[in-house]
């Protein structure tokens, strides 16, 4: 089956630096690819989907110019998050979706555990 | 607006045992709605779907029925085995759209030999 795969598994940051988070298909061609937070004891939150070549939607509430998104190609996205901080420690999941199509052929990754001290 | 609920975890069980994990949801429309799973170390893969009332998905001897009367989507195998250990999560989505999953908080289970 489709597999994606995120980089890094885990990550401990100090507040106020960047961390970045890569998001790839490994087999297949993303035409989208969408990014989920999920907090402890809380659902997966849908935070934005990107489409290869175009900026990212935002999903409301969600701040654009903190999570920063680029899906430069069609085997890689990255959420970059921008001057963490301890209310950031979460989480973070990708999905990708080899076309317009809906959750049936929606590929996650594993997920990413931002720890921001 | 939209939501999914299910039961509180960790749900404990033998092998062999008969599972049930709860899910109900709210929701304005009238959604499709989805079993996911996830295995250590692994990405959330999908189990199992209904797209329309009293429809019922089955996989791997999971089933779960789309009830609109009591805005459920119970879990249930009659068997469990070691190896469905895992975190299960039931979500929503209104056909058509892309991604736009609403996910409950997930249920994992643990399954003791």
């Amino acid at each position: 089956g489709a597999v994606v795969s995120q980089h890094p598994s885990w990550v401990i940051c100090k507040s106020g630096t960047s961390v970045k988070i890569e998001c790839r298909s490994l087999d297949f061609q993303a035409t989208t690819m969408f990014w989920y937070r999920q907090f402890p004891k809380q659902s997966l939150m849908l935070m934005a989907t990107s489409n290869e070549g175009s900026k990212a939607t935002y999903e409301q509430g969600v701040e654009k110019d903190k999570f920063l998104i680029n899906h430069a190609s069609l085997t890689l996205s990255t959420l970059t998050v921008t001057s963490a901080h301890p209310e950031d420690s979460s989480f973070y999941i990708c999905s990708a979706t080899p076309g317009l199509a809906g959750p049936d052929t929606q590929y996650f990754g594993p997920g990413t555990r931002l720890t921001v001290l | 607006g939209d939501s999914v609920t299910q039961m509180e975890g960790p749900v404990t069980l033998s092998e062999e045992a008969f599972l049930t994990i709860n899910c109900t949801y709210t929701a304005t429309g009238y959604p499709s709605l989805f079993w996911y799973v996830q295995y250590p170390g692994e990405g959330l893969q999908l189990l199992l779907k209904a797209t329309k009332a009293d429809d019922k998905g089955s996989n791997k001897g999971f089933e779960a029925t789309y009830r609109k009367e009591t805005t459920s989507f119970h879990l249930e195998k009659g068997s469990v085995q070691v190896s469905d250990s895992a975190v299960y999560f039931c979500a929503l989505n209104y056909g058509g759209s892309q991604g736009n999953l609403i996910f409950g908080k997930g249920t994992k289970l643990s399954v003791k030999p």
